[in-house]
């Protein structure tokens, strides 16, 4: 059981460039979140998922694309990168049933746009 | 919206001794959860201890306890014989229930334990 892991853990861009965070749970969990976090700042949420084919916007959508194919992934997206989106990612997932309010993080992305 | 306030952005406290963080919110819900969780120099997300709105005991979870005033909508986490490994960031969060699960988060306090 691996938890929530996400890849890579560091990542330089260029403006302009896209790339695609990734995010895993082999916990079977339904809910799963983006957050990023900048300094100064408590963590801010930029998409969710309730299941499998369902997607959400948060609070900071802008220059974010999620989609969740599977339970186990989803994947973050930011189609042409801004210094902007220079922060940590973290990625989350929600156990069903009485647990479902407790979210478990991931070890985070720090992404770095030029 | 709601609105998660943590006024002290920095405190310290010596190893052995108690030290409270303090937290307000602003919401006009009745069912929510609330949280703390800790981030370490490793910046992994760490929950510590959770409280439900509809629960007047406060909630403990060994060196960790709250003090929960649904009425002040206030939110302080005690840390008890305070470790050297205590040393994080601290954020506190909160959830309306039933809105799919989105956390907002408080600023953070930066918690340092010296020896």
């Amino acid at each position: 059981n691996a938890g929530v892991t996400q890849t890579p853990k560091f990542q330089v861009l260029k403006t302009g460039q896209s790339m695609t965070l990734q995010c895993a749970q082999d916990m079977n969990h339904e809910y799963m979140s983006w957050y990023r976090q900048d300094p100064g700042m408590g963590l801010r949420l930029i998409h969710y998922s309730v299941g499998a084919g369902i997607t959400d916007q948060g609070e900071v959508p802008n220059g974010y694309n999620v989609s969740r194919s599977t339970t186990e992934d989803f994947p973050l997206r930011l189609l042409s990168a801004a210094p902007s989106q220079t922060s940590v990612y973290f990625c989350a997932s929600s156990p069903p049933g009485l647990a479902v309010e407790t979210q478990y993080f991931g070890p985070g992305t720090r992404l770095l746009v030029l | 919206a709601q609105t998660v306030t943590q006024s002290q952005p920095e405190m310290s406290v010596q190893e052995a001794e108690t030290v409270t963080l303090s937290c307000t919110y602003d919401t006009s819900e009745s069912n929510y959860y609330l949280f703390w969780y800790k981030q370490p120099p490793s910046r992994q997300m760490i929950l510590v201890i959770r409280q439900e709105a509809y629960k007047q005991q406060n909630a403990t979870e060994n060196r960790f306890s709250v003090n929960f005033q649904k009425a002040a909508k206030s939110f302080s986490l005690k840390i008890s014989d305070s470790q050297l490994g205590d040393t994080a960031m601290y954020f506190c969060a909160f959830m309306k229930r039933g809105s799919n699960y989105k956390l907002t988060f408080g600023k953070g306090t930066l918690l340092t334990v010296n020896p």
